[in-house]
């Protein structure tokens, strides 16, 4: 079974904290990404990566930035946290294919809250 | 740009009846990829079925199919003899990462 962890479910921080949210997958994927979710907004594409020091904002990449230097690791890094950035994280992978497009499997999410 | 669009942001459902949930999108690409995804109160998001927008015949998986019309760029989920298990969040995607806001089933017993 293909299992992609994130390192915390839960975690309060205060504004203006720097945040690390990792992720990590066992199935070899070359895509990874990270998404927001926030009610009747769906999930958001904030960054993603299809290899290894390699990354490709998404559609609100504004606030955060990303690290992948192992092929099973990605970080999510909120330089300066804020409350709006209080919402729902996950982490998903996936294989890389040429116009392709192959199913994701999610973490259990990260529920952040910034006070 | 791709949009995805779901209009029902909740829809409810007699155990064992069928329900139908709605999609459109807009896409300037020829040839993509569409999902439903769903997420379980509390757990992890999967996979329900993938349609391949080149293929004219819809996709099934056991209780759950699709109806693609290209032309009119939407992408129904219907769900066939509901069960309990079956309650979540349901989520419309379109080429991997661009996600609809999701509607949520209920489930009655």
């Amino acid at each position: 079974d293909v299992k992609v962890t994130q390192s915390s479910r839960y975690l309060v921080k205060r504004t203006g904290e720097k945040v690390f949210l990792e992720c990590v997958q066992d199935m070899d994927h070359e895509n990874m990404f990270w998404y927001r979710q926030d009610p009747g907004l769906g999930l958001r594409l904030i960054y993603f990566s299809y290899d290894v020091k390699m990354k490709e904002k998404g559609d609100i990449p504004e606030g955060y930035s990303v690290s992948r230097e192992k092929k099973e690791r990605f970080s999510l890094i909120l330089e300066s946290a804020s409350t709006n950035q209080t919402s729902m994280y996950l982490c998903a992978s996936s294989f890389l294919t040429g116009l392709a497009a192959y199913e994701q499997y999610f973490g259990p999410g990260t529920r952040l809250t910034v006070t | 740009a791709q949009t995805v669009t779901q209009s029902q942001p909740e829809m409810s459902v007699q155990e064992a009846e069928t329900v139908t949930l709605s999609c459109t999108y807009d896409t300037s690409e020829s040839d993509y990829y569409l999902f439903w995804y769903k997420q379980p109160p509390s757990r992890q998001m999967i996979l329900v079925i993938r349609q391949e927008a080149y293929k004219q015949q819809n996709a099934t998986e056991n209780r759950f199919s699709v109806n693609f019309q290209k032309a009119a760029k939407s992408f129904s989920l219907k769900i066939s003899d509901s069960q309990l298990g079956d309650a979540a969040m349901y989520f419309c995607v379109v080429n991997d990462m661009r996600f609809g806001a999701g509607t949520r089933l209920t489930v009655k017993p």
